[in-house]
C-alpha cells in the first residue's frame, strides 16, 4: 500500500463548476500537507500549504485536511480552463519540510 | 519564491551513456534536493545535495548511478549514469526556503526529460 494514495483522473468538469480533489495517506505522523500544481511540460509549483487539521483558503483554493479520516482536499470554485493541470498532493512530518512524499496527482481538464 | 533553471530541458540518449542535469538557482539556498517524476508515479526524492560534503541519498538510490556535485549555495548538479531504458523520467531539481518563522516552502526546477534508447 501506498503512503499516499491519490486518484489519477483525468477529472473532466465544465467552467465554472466546483472541483474536489482528495488524497487519503497512511502515515498518521504527517503534520503538515502541500497541494503542487503541475502544468504539462512544467515543473511542479506550490499552491497552498496546511498544518495539521483545518482549512485554509486562498482565493478561488480552498485546502481541507482531516487527521482523524486521513483525508486531505482541495477545493478550486469557479474552475477556469486555466486550471487544467495537475494537482499534487505532498505531505511530511519533517518540520524542516524536507523529505516530501507526493501522491500520484490528478489531471483536471476544464473545459470551456 | 525561487527562480530555478535547468539545463538540458530534454535530452535523448543512448543506453550505457551518462548524462549531467544542471540546476541553477536565482539566490543562495542550504537545501537543494533532486527528484525523480516517472509517468503514472509520484515524485520520489533521489537523494540531498549538500553544499560542501558528499549527498544524502534515499533509500534505492545510489552515488555510482546519481553522482551529485553542489560546489556552493547556487548550483548543483545530477549525473545520471550507465543509463538504461529504465531511467527514462524526468528529474526535478528543488529547493528550500523559508516561508515564515517556523515553515518553509519547497520549490521545484522546471525538469529535465530524459529519454533513454
Amino acid at each position: 500500500q501506498k503512503e499516499v494514495e491519490q486518484d489519477p483522473g483525468p477529472l473532466s468538469v465544465p467552467e465554472g463548476a466546483i472541483v474536489s480533489l482528495n488524497c487519503t495517506y497512511s502515515n498518521s505522523a504527517f503534520q503538515y500537507f502541500m497541494w503542487y500544481r503541475q502544468y504539462s511540460r512544467k515543473g511542479p509549483e506550490l499552491l497552498m500549504y496546511t498544518y495539521s487539521s483545518g482549512n485554509k483558503e486562498d482565493g478561488r483554493f480552498t485546502a481541507q485536511v482531516d487527521k482523524s479520516s486521513k483525508y486531505i482536499s482541495l477545493f478550486i470554485r469557479d474552475s477556469q480552463p486555466s486550471d487544467s493541470a495537475t494537482y499534487l498532493c505532498a505531505m511530511t512530518q519533517d518540520t524542516g519540510f524536507q523529505k516530501l512524499v507526493f501522491g500520484t496527482g490528478t489531471r483536471l481538464l476544464v473545459s470551456p | 519564491s525561487a527562480v530555478i533553471s535547468q539545463k538540458p530541458s530534454r535530452d535523448i540518449c543512448q543506453r550505457g551513456t551518462s548524462l549531467t542535469i544542471q540546476c541553477q538557482v536565482d539566490s543562495q539556498v542550504t537545501m537543494m534536493f533532486w527528484y525523480r517524476q516517472q509517468p503514472g508515479q509520484s515524485l520520489t526524492l533521489i537523494a540531498t545535495a549538500n553544499q560542501g560534503s558528499e549527498a544524502t541519498y534515499e533509500s534505492g538510490f545510489v552515488i555510482d548511478k546519481f553522482p551529485i556535485s553542489r560546489p556552493n549555495l547556487t548550483f548543483s548538479t545530477l549525473t545520471v549514469s550507465n543509463m538504461s531504458p529504465e531511467d527514462s523520467s524526468i528529474y526535478l531539481c528543488s529547493v528550500l526556503r523559508l516561508a515564515g518563522e517556523i515553515s518553509y516552502e519547497q520549490y521545484f526546477g522546471p525538469g529535465t526529460r530524459l529519454t533513454v534508447t
